[in-house]
């Protein structure tokens, strides 16, 4: 299967600074791109969706100023948290679909998590 | 709205059977999918129902009544590596996630 990266796994940063995420499709190219945030035992909410080449789509309630996304390739986005606070803390999970290497495109219920970052702003 | 239903928790003994439901009320739908996730982690794909009907996979099973807009995930022969939550999705242009189950399996 398809494999997706997210680094950094995790991290810790102070009040008020910004931090970047990147999420990489390893294998295939992931025309589409899924963040997610997920709050300790709570369900998966999907923050914005991406299209390499154009702006991100975001989500109703999502600050679009506040998390800055961009998916400048085929394989990589990125999440920016710009000046982080700490309700801010939680799991961050990238999903991609997109065209395998052999030309398929990836089926259309099929989405390839990343393992997720976890943020904790102190 | 959308929407999607699951009990929040469901325990059961291991090598026994459990069923996890889902309803959904969503604007578009393609199709209903299944995801696990072990604390810590990220959701691993399960199962995907696009028609009516069972599919099987292994000892999960999923199952889809379009016109009940209701399906669920049947997990036989438990074991207690399968301790975790699992979420219905709902396929349209992107996912909609439910809540999620927390299954509890006893010894």
């Amino acid at each position: 299967g398809a494999v997706v990266s997210q680094h950094p796994s995790w991290v810790i940063c102070k009040s008020g600074t910004s931090v970047k995420i990147e999420c990489r499709s390893l294998d295939f190219q992931a025309t589409t791109m899924f963040w997610y945030r997920q709050f300790p035992k709570q369900s998966l909410m999907l923050m914005a969706t991406s299209n390499e080449g154009s702006k991100a789509t975001y989500e109703q309630g999502v600050e679009k100023d506040k998390f800055l996304i961009n998916h400048a390739s085929l394989t990589l986005s990125t999440l920016t948290v710009t000046s982080a606070h700490p309700e801010d803390s939680s799991f961050y999970i990238c999903s991609a679909r997109g065209t395998g290497t052999s030309g398929r495109v990836t089926p259309y219920n099929e989405q390839f998590f990343g393992p997720g970052t976890r943020l904790t702003v102190l | 709205g959308q929407s999607l239903e699951q009990p929040s928790e469901v325990t059961a003994v291991e090598g026994a059977i459990v069923q996890i439901n889902c309803t959904y009320q969503t604007s578009g739908f393609y199709g209903l999918s299944w995801y696990q996730q072990h604390d810590g982690g990220a959701p691993t794909f399960l199962s995907y129902n696009a028609l009516d009907g069972l599919e099987e996979t292994g000892r999960f099973s999923s199952f889809l009544s379009r016109s009940d807009s209701y399906g669920y995930l049947l997990l036989q022969e438990l074991q207690m590596k399968d301790s975790a939550s699992y979420f219905c999705a709902v396929m349209d242009d992107k996912i909609i996630f439910g809540k999620g189950t927390r299954l509890h399996i006893l010894p």
